[in-house]
């Protein structure tokens, strides 16, 4: 199985342009979650979705959206990019909610805004 | 709200040395706790869990036991390895209240191992 699938791994931006970032999984996971993560800071959960149809705000939601269309695919889109939005994107799945699964997550997508 | 202290880094060893990085927690309800490892260039993955009180997780020589007592989670492995240097990541999840399935990160801890 492939998981969690994000393209692009790569992204340059300039100030004011918008891009989507992908990301599939291929686990039939319900619960899907956009986070980033910046130096020194940990990970700070953007938006999630509990199921196709369904999304919601994390903390930091401001700036992006998103949507879920299908259970595979959870897009995150940022339409005016800022330098703030620089970081490293990963978005990740759980199959159900509860306590004893992990969270399998992207190996990323580094975004510069300059 | 939920939070996660862990301990700043970066941790610098020397290969076969021993290794604590300290976790401690705030929670309502009763979280279970991870840790997560996020090699370089890589998503995080799990390391360890434990889902209740006086539960230890371990994996790969890893262990941390789950201390309700103090709140706290630390991360300990006897003798690191040079592939055991990454970000390391204290974590936790509660679902009291019927809330949704959501883990709140410490900010990670950097290791390197040097031979």
């Amino acid at each position: 199985n492939a998981g969690v699938t994000q393209t692009p791994k790569f992204r340059i931006l300039k100030i004011g342009q918008s891009m989507t970032l992908q990301c599939t999984q291929d686990m039939n996971h319900n619960y899907m979650y956009w986070y980033r993560q910046d130096p020194g800071m940990g990970l700070k959960l953007i938006y999630y979705s509990v199921g196709a149809g369904i999304t919601d705000k994390g903390e930091v939601p401001n700036g992006y959206n998103v949507s879920r269309s299908t259970t595979e695919d959870f897009p995150l889109r940022l339409e005016l990019a800022a330098p703030s939005q620089t970081s490293v994107y990963f978005c990740a799945s759980i199959r159900q909610q509860g306590g004893n699964s992990p969270l399998h997550f992207g190996n990323g997508t580094r975004l510069t805004v300059t | 709200g939920n939070s996660v202290t862990q301990m700043e880094g970066p941790v610098t060893l020397s290969e076969e040395a021993f290794l604590t990085i300290n976790c401690t927690y705030t929670a309502t309800g009763y979280p279970s706790l991870f840790w997560y490892v996020q090699y370089p260039g890589e998503g995080l993955q799990l390391l360890l869990k434990a889902t209740k009180a006086d539960d230890k997780g371990s994996n790969k020589g890893f262990e941390a036991t789950y201390r309700k007592e103090t709140t706290s989670f630390h991360l300990e492995k006897g003798s690191v390895q040079v592939s055991d240097s990454a970000v390391y990541f204290c974590a936790l999840t509660a679902n009291s209240g019927g809330s949704n399935y959501k883990l709140t990160f410490g900010k990670g801890t950097l290791l390197t191992v040097n031979p």
